[in-house]
C-alpha cells in the first residue's frame, strides 16, 4: 500500500530559527513529490520535485530529494511568525496524489 | 491567478439531511478534485473528474456522490448526512492529471450534529 509519513506531527520553534521537516514515501510508482503550505484553509504550492538531488528554493524555503532513500526535507531559514502552518508533503504515484498527514509549524515571537 | 470558490465556509447539518457542496474555478481548468481533511488522516480523495459529465472515484467514495455538468462547476452531494462526514472539505482544481500543481479552494468546515 501506498503511503507518505510526515516528521515531526507538530514543532514548536522560536522566530529566527532554522527548522527541517521531514517527508518519506513508499509508493508503487513515483511520479514527483509536492509541499503545499496550508495556512488556515486552503493549502497553497511551494514546490515539485521529480529528481534526486536538485535543491529547489524560494526566498528562506528550500527542499531536497532524495530518491535513494525515499524521503525529501523541507528547509526554513530565519523563520517568522508568518511562516506558522501545516506543510503538507504529497507523492504522485500513477497520476494520484498521496498525502502525509502534514506538520503543524508554529513559530514563536 | 486561479481562483477556486467554495460556497460556503462554516455548514452545520443535521443527520439525514440533504447537503450541498458547491466549487467553482475560473481558469478553465479540466480537472476538479474534492478531498476531505481530517486531523491526524491527511487529505483523502473522495472523487474526482478530468472532464465534463465525468467522475470518478476517489479512495473514500461511499456516502457521497459528484455532479459535474458544466467545466467550471463540481458539486459534492452527501445524500444523506451522517456524523462521521463531520470534517473540513476542500475542493481543487488543476491543468493536468495526477500530481501536478493543485489549486485548493478555501474549504467548508462542515459539522453533522
Amino acid at each position: 500500500e501506498d503511503k507518505v509519513v510526515q516528521s515531526p506531527l507538530s514543532l514548536v520553534v522560536h522566530e529566527g530559527d532554522t527548522v527541517t521537516l521531514n517527508c518519506s514515501y513508499e509508493v508503487t510508482n513515483f511520479r514527483s513529490l509536492l509541499w503545499y503550505k496550508q495556512e488556515k484553509k486552503a493549502p497553497t504550492f511551494l514546490f515539485m520535485l521529480t529528481s534526486s538531488g536538485i535543491e529547489k528554493k524560494s526566498g528562506r524555503l528550500s527542499s531536497i530529494l532524495d530518491k535513494k532513500e525515499l524521503f525529501s526535507i523541507l528547509n526554513i531559514t530565519a523563520t517568522q511568525t508568518g511562516d506558522s502552518a501545516v506543510y503538507l508533503c504529497a507523492v504522485d504515484s500513477n497520476y494520484q496524489l498521496i498525502w502525509g498527514a502534514g506538520t503543524k509549524l508554529i513559530i514563536k515571537p | 491567478d486561479v481562483k477556486v470558490t467554495q460556497s460556503s465556509r462554516y455548514l452545520v447539518k443535521r443527520t439525514g439531511e440533504k447537503v450541498f457542496l458547491e466549487c467553482v474555478q475560473d481558469m478553465d481548468h479540466e480537472n476538479m478534485f474534492w478531498y476531505r481533511q481530517d486531523p491526524g488522516l491527511g487529505l483523502r480523495l473522495i472523487y474526482f473528474s478530468y472532464d465534463v459529465k465525468m467522475k470518478e472515484k476517489g479512495d473514500i467514495p461511499e456516502g457521497y456522490s459528484v455532479s459535474r455538468e458544466k467545466k467550471e462547476r463540481f458539486s459534492l452531494i452527501l445524500e444523506s448526512a451522517s456524523t462521521n462526514q463531520t470534517s473540513m472539505y476542500l475542493c481543487a482544481s488543476s491543468l493536468s492529471q495526477g500530481g501536478e500543481k493543485l489549486f485548493f479552494g478555501s474549504g467548508t468546515q462542515l459539522s453533522v450534529l
